[in-house]
Formats: structure tokens, sequence, C-alpha cells
């Protein structure tokens, strides 16, 4: 298994400002994952992050808005800019270790955009 | 595009009753599928995690798988009010490394 910690645990920003997800990984992945959970919805994947390689997003999400880097196997970081009130939500970063069927996730970042 | 779809929406039972939420998928070739519950908007408890057709038990927990119908389920044995939560249906498609996920089902057990 492979344990994700992510920091902050939540986080409170003015609208228009950037902020940053850091999500360590306690072993190497090769994908990480980025999912966002508005309350009490579906988990919504953002884009899948390969260390080394420009991170591939689902449709709704850019990578203006929510750059990606992937610098190692066991570290990614989600930026948000321009943040805005309907950002407010829940971050989780995810990953699925080669060779196990089974995906983790980290404990998520609540983010509050006022 | 995988599609998945949870049902009910909501869903109130007694303690000691059975629970028993569906779930419905698009791609056929779905491999893996696995039942999620969270606490207000707090982490993810993976509770049981099925990869074949037929029934996978974990303690309370047991999940039926049908492929051919595109539905999987999650029966909840002896609920009680700490099982109160949102509990979510994550699907991943043959071929595919992104799992999906259902709107989720809100259980409330009442004592």
């Amino acid at each position: 298994s492979v344990l994700l910690y992510q920091k902050p645990n939540r986080d409170i920003c003015q609208s228009g400002t950037s902020l940053k997800i850091q999500c360590v990984a306690d072993s190497q992945v090769v994908s990480m994952f980025w999912y966002q959970q508005f309350q009490e919805q579906s988990l919504m994947l953002m884009a899948t992050a390969n260390e080394g390689s420009e991170a591939t997003y689902e449709s709704g999400f850019t990578k203006d808005k929510f750059p990606i880097s992937r610098p190692n196997l066991t570290f990614s970081t989600l930026t948000v800019n321009n943040a805005r009130p309907g950002d407010s939500s829940i971050y989780f970063c995810s990953s699925r270790p080669g060779g196990y069927a089974e995906q983790f996730f980290g404990p998520g970042t609540r983010l509050t955009v006022l | 595009q995988q599609k998945v779809q949870q049902s009910p929406e909501s869903l109130t039972v007694s303690e000691g009753a059975m629970a028993s939420l569906n779930c419905t998928f698009s791609d056929g070739t779905s491999n893996n599928f696995r039942w999620y519950r969270q606490h207000s908007a707090k982490g993810l408890e993976v509770l049981v995690s099925i990869f074949s057709d037929g029934e996978k038990e974990e303690g309370r927990f047991t999940a039926h798988l049908n492929r051919a119908n595109l539905h999987v389920s999650l029966h909840i044995r002896e609920p009680q009010p700490s099982d109160s939560a949102v509990y979510l249906c994550a699907v991943r498609g043959g071929g595919s490394a992104k799992l999906i996920f259902g709107e989720g089902t809100k259980l409330t057990v009442s004592s």
C-alpha cells in the first residue's frame, strides 16, 4: 500500500489569490491523480500527473487554472490560480502503485475561497 | 466516457435493518469496483473492493457485482448510527487508469 499526505489540511483564501496544495507519498508511485469534491457530492477527476511529463487534464479542468507539478515519484503540487468562491471544495490526491489494483487517497485539503 | 450512477440519492434505515445501495456503470469492460464511505466531508474509507462477478464480504459490508447487468451493489448488515455517512461507488474501466465515482448515497441510520 501507499500512504499519501496532504498539506495544508485546510485553507481559507481571498478571491483572486493563488494557493498550492502539496501531496507526498511514502513510496514511489508512477501516477498521481487529483480529485475535486464539492460538498457531499461526487469526486471529480481533475487530472493525472506522471513524473517528468505534463499532467493530463479532464474535461472542465485546465492547466492555466489548475497547474500541477510532478517533479519526482513521491511528490505532486496542485495550484489553484485566481481562486474564486466556486473553487471552494475538498481536493484529494490519489495514487495507485504499480502492481496494485487498490487506489489510495490522501486525507483531502478543504479550501474555502472568500 | 464512463458514467457511474448511484441510487437511491438518500436512504434512511433503522438500526439493525439491512441497508442496500445500488450503483450502475456504463463501461462493460470495467474490472475494478469499490465502495467508499465518507463521514461529514472527511477522508475516504474503503469498505469493499471487488474485481469479478459474484460476492465479496468484508465484515458487515458485502458487495455484489454483475457485470452483464452493469450493476454493483453494497449491502450493510446490522447498520448502526455510526454508519451514517455518504457512500461512494467507484469504477475503473478495463484498460483505463481512471477511477470514476458516482454521486453518492447519503445513508442515515436511526436508533
